[in-house]
């Protein structure tokens, strides 16, 4: 099963502040890698597929880039309902496997 | 607007039995695979199982396998997870979602807990 990691697991941001949030694969798994947006209580949200490609309604403030291993999610000018974990998945080979997420709340 | 409805959850002993249902709206739902996904109290989200859009086609992970059976009814757009042997580190919070390589609709989710 190929693993995912990110980094970090957790970070203080405020309102306004640009983030990034990190993704690896324990092989290359070409652009197959999906971010998703989770707040407390709900459902996932798919926020970007294909690595970079935004999810229709998602706002332009959420950018993603990076092949192979290594992925990143960019948050410019976080706003109070960006507040929430985020996961990457995987989908380049089965079973499709999900980050362990990052969770960004308030400083 | 893709809508996604996951029912029969609830409190179950271990060793015993339950079958989700997931029922779908706003979607061709014959055209799509579908999909199970699951999230521990407090923890991340795991792939339990997919079936491809016509119902042919399984696919489990391990930590099922053997144990819980996916399965669709086309004619009335409904996705169903049988699962059995229930143990306790099967509770959690389970979603049905849209797609089986990337998930771009869930469900809110029904709760299983397996408990005595």
């Amino acid at each position: 099963d190929i693993q995912m990691t990110q980094s970090p697991s957790s970070l203080s941001a405020s309102v306004g502040d640009r983030i990034t949030i990190t993704c690896r694969a324990s092989q290359s798994i070409g652009n197959y890698l999906h971010w998703y947006q989770q707040t407390p209580g709900k459902a996932p949200k798919l926020l970007i597929y294909s690595a970079s490609t935004l999810e229709s309604g998602v706002p332009s403030r959420f950018s993603g880039s990076g092949s192979g291993t290594d992925f990143t999610l960019t948050i410019t000018s976080l706003q109070p309902e960006d507040f929430a974990t985020y996961y990457c998945q995987q989908s380049y080979s089965t079973p499709v496997t999900f980050g362990p997420g990052t969770k960004v709340d308030i400083k | 607007e893709v809508q996604l409805l996951e029912s029969g959850g609830g409190l179950v002993q271990p060793g015993g039995s339950l079958r989700l249902s997931c029922a779908a709206s706003g979607v061709t739902f014959s055209s799509y695979a579908m999909s199970w996904v699951r999230q521990a109290p407090g923890k991340g989200l795991e792939w339990v199982s997919t079936i491809s859009d016509s119902g042919d086609t399984t696919y489990y992970a391990d930590s099922v396998k053997g144990r819980f059976t996916i399965s669709r009814d086309n004619s009335n757009n409904t996705l169903y997870l049988q699962m059995n042997s229930l143990r306790a580190e099967d509770t959690a919070v389970f979603y049905c979602a849209k797609e089986d390589d990337l998930f771009d609709s869930w469900g809110q989710g029904t709760l299983v807990t397996v408990s005595s």
